[in-house]
């Protein structure tokens, strides 16, 4: 069945430093993965995607990669700042529906 | 108001009340979403309405009662709820349906009701 499995639950970093956040989904027909922040008391938020004919999309200090044979793309976000603390989701269009199957979430702590 | 905005921001309720959520989007879009997010576990997506009109239930109980009146608001009427359905309920909305002929886009998220039913 549809899946989106999204690892780590939890990560800390130094303020500087880069977090990655890897997720690995099911259905090979998947063509669309959005990546979305969710700050405290704020409904979620898109911060990069990538289709599925693309490898790798960077928007400033942020990137996102995707390896379809492998079926797992992973968001990369460089010199984090406190305020990129925050929960990110990962999903991924399920084909031949209006399904965004979301990851649980990896929850962002940027530490001062 | 710009985005999506949604009402009440918090609510608690008994088993037997009956009470409404509302959600209304200020973008021009043509497809609206409820959303039920609890912790630790992914999104789930109750009911989906494009052009007014509910395209996609996903097996949700009866407990809760989808409403579009029109493109621009989205109401989720509860009754009889269990307290397994306290939850952040929230509102998302599209441009046009996702999915649709292979087309993709950005759901603009409101904030969300934070329900707590005793």
């Amino acid at each position: 069945g549809e899946n989106v499995e999204q690892h780590p639950s939890t990560l800390s970093v130094q303020e500087g430093d880069s977090a990655v956040i890897k997720c690995t989904y099911s259905d090979s027909a998947s063509n669309y993965f959005p990546w979305y922040k969710q700050e405290l008391g704020k409904g979620p938020q898109l911060i990069i995607d990538i289709r599925s004919n693309v490898g790798e999309k960077k928007d400033q200090r942020i990137a996102v990669t995707l390896n379809k044979t492998a079926k797992h793309f992973s968001l990369h976000i460089t010199e984090t700042q406190p305020e990129d603390s925050a929960v990110y989701f990962c999903a991924a269009s399920f084909s031949g529906t209006y399904k965004y199957i979301f990851g649980t979430g990896t929850r962002l702590k940027v530490l001062a | 108001e710009t985005g999506v905005t949604q009402t009440p921001r918090h609510l608690v309720m008994g088993m037997t009340n009956k009470k409404s959520l509302k959600c209304e989007q200020h973008l021009g879009h043509n497809a609206m979403y409820w959303y039920k997010q609890s912790a630790k576990k992914p999104l789930e997506l109750m009911f989906v309405y494009s052009l007014e009109e509910r395209v996609e239930n996903n097996s949700v109980p009866s407990r809760f009662s989808p409403e579009c009146p029109n493109s621009s608001h989205l109401f989720l009427h509860l009754h009889t709820l269990q307290p397994e359905d306290s939850a952040l309920y929230l509102c998302a909305s599209s441009q046009s349906l996702l999915g649709l002929a292979g087309a993709h886009g950005e759901q603009f998220f409101g904030p969300g009701t934070r329900l707590t039913v005793l």
